[in-house]
Order: C-alpha cells, then structure tokens, then sequence
C-alpha cells in the first residue's frame, strides 16, 4: 500500500509525559501536513512543510509541541508535558505542490489521562 | 477567521432514502472547496474538489454542487446504502493558503 501510514494508531499517556508520533507521506509528495481532530469538531490545521522546511505553524501548536521533517520525507509530531486538553485525533495528509488534493493517513488517536 | 459550517451535524437514513447535507463558507476570498468522507477507523477519503461557480461533480449515487457567489455547497447522496455510513467533512481552501480549514462534519448513519 502507497497511501499515508501513521504510527503508532493509539496511544494512551499520563498526563506530563511526552509522546512522539510519525508519518510517512506518499513517497513523491513534497508536502506534509499536520491536524488536530478534538471531538465534536472538524480537523484543525496544525503546521506544513516543503520538504524539510516547516513553512506554517498555527497559533494551536503551542511551545510544547514540535515537528520535523529531516530529510524532507518523513515527519514525527512530539508532544512535551502532555495535558488532557491535547487528547484528540492527530492526522498526517500528503500532497505534491500545485496539487489540490490532500491525501489523508488514518491518524493517531492520542488519550492523555 | 474563516467560518466553515456544516448542517446538520447528524442525520440517521432508513436504506434506499436519499439525503443531502450542506456546508456553508465565505463567499469572499475562494479558491477551492473539498468534500471528503471519513468512515471509522479509516483515512478521510478525498470524494470531490471543486473550484468552479456552479460546478457539479458525480462519484457514482455521490453528487455535490458549488455555488461561490452565496458561499455554499450541497452533497447528494442517491439511494443511501449500509455502506455510506460515515462522517462527510467540506472543506475550504483561500487564494495563497496552503492548509484546508474544515467544518465540523456531518456524521451520516443509514438504517438497513
């Protein structure tokens, strides 16, 4: 399968620890986006990168969270001194420049107790 | 801060019945709208993009029309089946803008 994966699917924490997640895009998309799905509520836009570089943060994506994209392939989203406010679904979407279309992974679910 | 609002926010079908939903957007500053469908435990699903005033797009017993100079679009769905059960997200796209700003989904229960 060449679509969007993301692990770890879920994943359950207590409250103060740090959690890290990963995407891989579709191998020939050079941009890679981040949401955040609470309940109730649609997908947020979290940041984006061209290749390595992070070209947009939102105001969401507090001190405590950071996103990579070394090598302009795949990305890990962590999260520092996780709150209950930060459990919620956390998707990965993949797309080539010019392109409309984002191609979604199936998320992770993050619970913070 | 870009409003984009989805009605209603959930609807139960008997099978066979047809239903529709709305999403609603700022008619000013457009560029393109997305409709994608989310079943549980899957990855959201692109169904359509849409960019044209007036534009009407078809994926089978799926339609969805746009109309950007009031700012809303209409999903169809023809002879709901088991399978349609899922949760349709729209969303809107700014000249320049790179990320999608979504409405809040309308979740979509058929009944056999």
């Amino acid at each position: 399968d060449t679509g969007v994966s993301q692990n770890p699917r879920h994943k359950i924490t207590k409250r103060g620890q740090n959690v890290t997640f990963r995407c891989d895009p579709i191998s020939e998309h050079n941009r890679l986006y981040w949401y955040r799905q609470t309940l109730g509520q649609g997908p947020e836009f979290l940041t984006y990168f061209q290749n390595e570089a992070q070209l947009e943060k939102s105001r969401l994506l507090s001190d405590r969270f950071s996103a990579e994209r070394p090598k302009g392939s795949f990305s890990t989203l962590e999260i520092q001194r996780t709150e209950q406010g930060d459990s919620a679904m956390y998707l990965c979407a993949s797309t080539r420049t010019g392109n409309y279309e984002q191609y979604f992974g199936p998320g992770t679910r993050l619970t913070v107790t | 801060i870009l409003n984009v609002e989805q009605s209603p926010q959930s609807l139960h079908v008997q099978e066979g019945d047809s239903t529709n939903f709305t999403c609603s957007f700022p008619s000013s500053n457009f560029y393109a709208l997305h409709w994608y469908r989310w079943e549980t435990a899957k990855s959201p699903e692109a169904l359509f993009v849409m960019t044209l005033n007036g534009d009407e797009k078809k994926k089978g017993r799926i339609s969805a029309t746009l109309n950007t100079k009031e700012g809303y679009s209409y999903l169809y769905i023809k002879g709901s089946q088991p399978e349609d059960s899922a949760t349709y997200l729209c969303a809107f796209i700014s000249p320049g803008a790179q990320k999608l700003v979504f409405g809040q989904g309308t979740r979509l229960t058929i009944n056999p």
